[in-house]
């Protein structure tokens, strides 16, 4: 039972572009929702997360949207570079354990 | 300080082996959660750890045990080794359970052959 959809499972952009990633989820006792950047050979590190009482979140080049009646959040990566090629996981929050997303491999050309 | 570490950092077993995998959490951290990472996939949840007891288990076979040390060090041992279990093994600490954040340990890459 998959309860974090992921999507796209890989995404190509130039630098400079906007890379979007979104997510849906299926528990509404979810109520965290990290975004996690993973770079090969290390582990997930934690790159933004919001949590259901608000309906965006920015960081720097990172912003969360989350629509909870929909069920659904996204990444939005302003500017992408290349330094931000790596793979995103979406997870979602219950119960203190997250359950994680497919992951998106995310590819930013110079 | 130091983050999570984890040891051994590679590792190659042979089917019906067993394992143990090494954890130290951030300085302070009591609780840590074990995950299993499967080659292209988001990581699973195995175990989570606080205060040396066990708070939750996902959906794994008994094979796969841990525990946690006073010094809130842990272990995960998985007995019976199949093919399967060939993955990148990752432990994550936290400060306290709930919804604190995770902060991950390069993980272990466990091969099965």
């Amino acid at each position: 039972q998959q309860q974090v959809k992921q999507s796209p499972q890989s995404l190509i952009v130039q630098k400079g572009g906007i890379s979007i990633i979104n997510c849906a989820y299926e528990n509404t006792a979810f109520d965290y929702f990290p975004w996690y950047q993973q770079f090969p050979g290390k582990g997930p590190a934690l790159l933004i997360a919001i949590r259901p009482d608000v309906s965006e979140k920015k960081e720097g080049r990172f912003t969360i949207s989350f629509n909870k009646s929909a069920k659904q959040f996204s990444l939005h990566i302003m500017d992408s570079q290349p330094g931000d090629s790596a793979t995103y996981f979406c997870a979602a929050g219950g119960s203190y354990i997250p359950t994680f997303g497919r992951g998106t491999s995310l590819i930013v050309h110079p | 300080d130091a983050g999570v570490t984890q040891s051994p950092t590679h590792l190659i077993k042979t089917r019906g082996q067993h394992v143990t995998l090494r954890c130290s959490p951030i300085s302070g951290h009591k609780s840590v959660s074990w995950y299993q990472q499967v080659l292209g996939q988001g990581p699973q949840f195995i175990f989570q750890y606080y205060e040396k007891e066990e708070r939750g288990r996902g959906n794994f076979p008994d094979r796969f045990s841990a525990r946690q040390f006073p010094n809130y060090s842990s272990e995960l041992n998985v007995n019976a080794l199949l093919l399967g279990d060939s993955a990148l093994y990752l432990c994550a600490s936290s400060l306290v359970r709930g919804k604190d954040t995770q902060y991950f340990g390069p993980g272990t890459r466990l091969t099965v052959l």
